[in-house]
């Protein structure tokens, strides 16, 4: 099984509704982050969270909001989606003894 | 903040060697990462340089030099395999977020 899962994979979306992207984990680490990937522009860290009761903004949280429900869980929500969120979008995971960071599989979200 | 620049795109022929030039301007250095990203897929770790030097892995090594703000990612024999986007990231030291670069698409032909 993967460490960092993803769901849904892809998604296709009309302008306005409601989206949630949903990332879960089972390597047992604090910190977790999502980014969006534009062609171009590489990966950009949205929101940031070193552990449940930790939230962070990254440098492009406008339009974005998250929830920690667990250690193991973080959820990206776009409350009224917009054709410019159309992006790739990665979950990422670091241990606190850890260097490196760990991506999930991506979410390719289209905003109609 | 992080100012990381890397070529578009590289080509090279199968078996060849290919070097991956990363130049970054930052407030705070804490280590610099290369990661491969497959068309579609998640970027994945390939090397991390916290000292100036050379790291090597294999194929693969990466040089880190502080005081020039610059790295390269060396890609040694290359396989059809290595096509892929190669990003360069650094480490801000006073929150541990990685800022990436645009990344450096590489292609190998036979």
């Amino acid at each position: 099984d993967a460490d960092v899962t993803q769901t849904p994979r892809n998604r296709i979306t009309k302008t306005g509704k409601r989206i949630m992207l949903e990332c879960s984990q089972t390597k047992g680490h604090d910190r977790m982050y999502w980014y969006r990937q534009d062609p171009g522009l590489g990966l950009r860290l949205i929101y940031y969270s070193f552990d449940v009761k930790d939230i962070n903004k990254g440098e492009i949280s406008d339009g974005y909001s998250v929830s920690r429900q667990a250690q193991a869980k973080f959820s990206l929500s776009l409350e009224s989606a917009i054709p410019n969120q159309t992006a790739l979008y990665f979950c990422a995971t670091r241990g606190p003894l850890s260097d490196t960071q760990y991506f999930g599989p991506g979410t390719r979200l289209t905003v109609l | 903040g992080q100012n990381i620049d890397q070529p578009t795109e590289m080509t090279a022929t199968e078996g060849a060697i290919v070097q991956i030039n990363c130049t970054y301007q930052t407030s705070g250095f804490n280590g610099l990462f290369w990661y491969q990203q497959h068309a579609g897929e998640a970027p994945t770790f390939l090397s991390y340089n916290v000292l100036d030097g050379l790291e090597e892995k294999g194929r693969f090594s990466s040089f880190l030099s502080r005081s020039k703000g610059y790295s390269y990612l060396l890609l040694k024999e290359l396989q059809m395999k290595d096509s892929a986007s190669y990003l360069c990231a650094v480490r801000d030291r006073n929150d541990y977020k990685l800022s990436f670069g645009a990344g450096t698409t590489v292609t190998v032909r036979a």
